[in-house]
């Protein structure tokens, strides 16, 4: 298994863009987490899903954040319009049932 | 509310010693310990876990403590490698929640060769 599969890898750009992170999980795995951390912030949990619904997003900063699972082999994070202060690197994570949490390569992003 | 802390947020030990990284929680509800190790531009990876029904568990060089009276864990690395160099962190699921992972701030790890 190629293990958790974020892209992009690295994301620049302007200040009221959108952007969308995208993660495919381990297959097999029905949990799905995205994770955003910075140095002042530590890891932080922004969402979470079960089977491909969302259990809990109290972790999503603000409305600018969305994100989807619209099937269990893809999910995406959507900023919509970017800030600068939305710089950070967004980690993706999947688990089956209560296993081990596998984290992706992450997205660092970069809003100027 | 609700959240893990960890101690130290930097620590520098030479090759050979013994590391201790310590968190402590607030709620009594969590059952699920697991450390996770990061090292630079890297992604976290878990290297042991620990669940509320045992107070010690060892994988090799590396063991973790729990006192659930306390509410405290620990991390105990020894005969540390300067491949052991990382940022450690914690993490507990606050709340009993099986799932939701509450993350410790990080300890920088450091080993002297």
């Amino acid at each position: 298994d190629a293990g958790v599969i974020q892209s992009p890898r690295h994301e620049v750009t302007e200040m009221g863009q959108e952007v969308t992170l995208r993660c495919k999980p381990i297959s097999g795995h029905d949990y799905l987490f995205w994770y955003r951390q910075t140095m002042m912030r530590g890891l932080e949990l922004l969402i979470y899903f079960n089977n491909n619904v969302p259990i809990d997003d109290s972790g999503m900063p603000e409305d600018r954040f969305s994100a989807k699972m619209p099937n269990a082999s893809f999910s995406t994070l959507k900023i919509q319009p970017s800030e600068p202060r939305d710089s950070a690197v967004y980690f993706c994570a999947s688990s089956y049932g209560s296993r081990e949490q596998y984290f992706g390569p992450g997205t660092r992003l970069t809003v100027t | 509310g609700e959240n893990v802390e960890q101690h130290p947020s930097t620590l520098s030990v030479q090759e050979g010693d013994s590391a201790v990284i310590k968190c402590t929680y607030s709620d009594s509800a969590s059952n699920y310990f697991p450390w996770y190790k990061q090292e630079l531009g890297k992604r976290p990876q878990l290297i042991i876990d620990i669940r509320s029904n045992v107070g010690e568990k060892k994988d090799q060089r590396i063991a973790v403590t729990l006192n659930k009276t306390a509410k405290h864990f620990s991390l105990h690395i020894t005969e540390t490698q300067p491949e052991d160099s990382a940022v450690y962190f914690c993490a507990a699921n606050l709340g009993g929640s099986a799932r939701q992972l509450t993350f410790g701030s990080g300890t920088q790890l450091t080993v002297l060769p």
